[in-house]
């Protein structure tokens, strides 16, 4: 039962131009919201995150978007350079029921092109 | 100031064989934390510690696999009795508190990694 989707496996994109990668999430009771990206043979490196009482937090070139009433978030990165590419992560949890972990979705590799 | 370390980075096993793997969490992390990605997924809980205890296993399949996290050295991840669907990439992380925090301080930080394939 996957209760985060990334639906888009993998992006390419234009050096200088904008990436979005998306995310949806099942669970209503997820209320803290993270993006880690990850290099080849390397662990995940913590990106960003969003808690729900926010629906944006913006650090340097990224930005995520949170809309709960859809339950989807989006991690936007501008403009995107070719150290950019990696597979992104998505992470909820939910922290108000006391969960301890997180629950990711199985990324989505970008591809930067210079 | 180390991260989380992990060893061995890899680990080729037999069929029925034991395997080890080790994680040192970062300097002054209490909590530990160890995901399992299989080929094409994401991360998937298996079991969060902390030293000597046992918080939550929920992610952990009921038989073969075993965590501990003692009072001195590192936390082990132990499968017996591997096959091959065991074959996959062990991530551990640590953390100074519990994850999640409101202010956003206590992410997790995670190891490279222990890749384990059985033959």
């Amino acid at each position: 039962d996957q209760q985060v989707k990334q639906n888009s496996p993998s992006l390419s994109v234009q050096e200088g131009r904008i990436s979005i990668l998306n995310c949806d999430y099942t669970n209503s009771m997820f209320d803290y919201f993270l993006w880690y990206k990850k290099y080849p043979a390397e662990g995940p490196t913590f990106l960003i995150s969003i808690s729900s009482i926010k629906d944006k937090n913006e650090d340097g070139r990224f930005t995520v978007f949170l809309n709960k009433s859809a339950k989807h978030l989006s991690l936007h990165i501008v403009p995107s350079q070719p150290g950019d590419s990696a597979v992104y992560f998505c992470a909820a949890s939910a922290e108000q029921t006391g969960a301890n972990n997180l629950f990711f979705g199985t990324g989505t590799r970008l591809t930067v092109i210079p | 100031n180390a991260g989380v370390m992990q060893n061995p980075r890899h680990l080729v096993r037999r069929r029925g064989q034991e395997a080890r793997l080790r994680c040192s969490p970062m300097k002054g992390h209490s909590h530990v934390y160890w995901y399992r990605q299989l080929p094409e997924e994401g991360l998937k809980f298996m079991v969060y510690l902390q030293k000597e205890n046992i918080i939550d296993e929920s992610g952990m399949p009921k038989e073969r696999f075993s965590a501990e996290f003692p009072k001195e050295g590192p936390s082990i991840l132990r499968i017996q009795q591997v096959v091959r669907g065991d074959s996959a990439a062990y991530f551990c992380a640590s953390s100074p508190t519990v994850t999640g925090s409101i202010t956003g301080a206590n992410v997790l930080t995670f190891g490279a990694g222990s890749r384990l394939t059985v033959l």
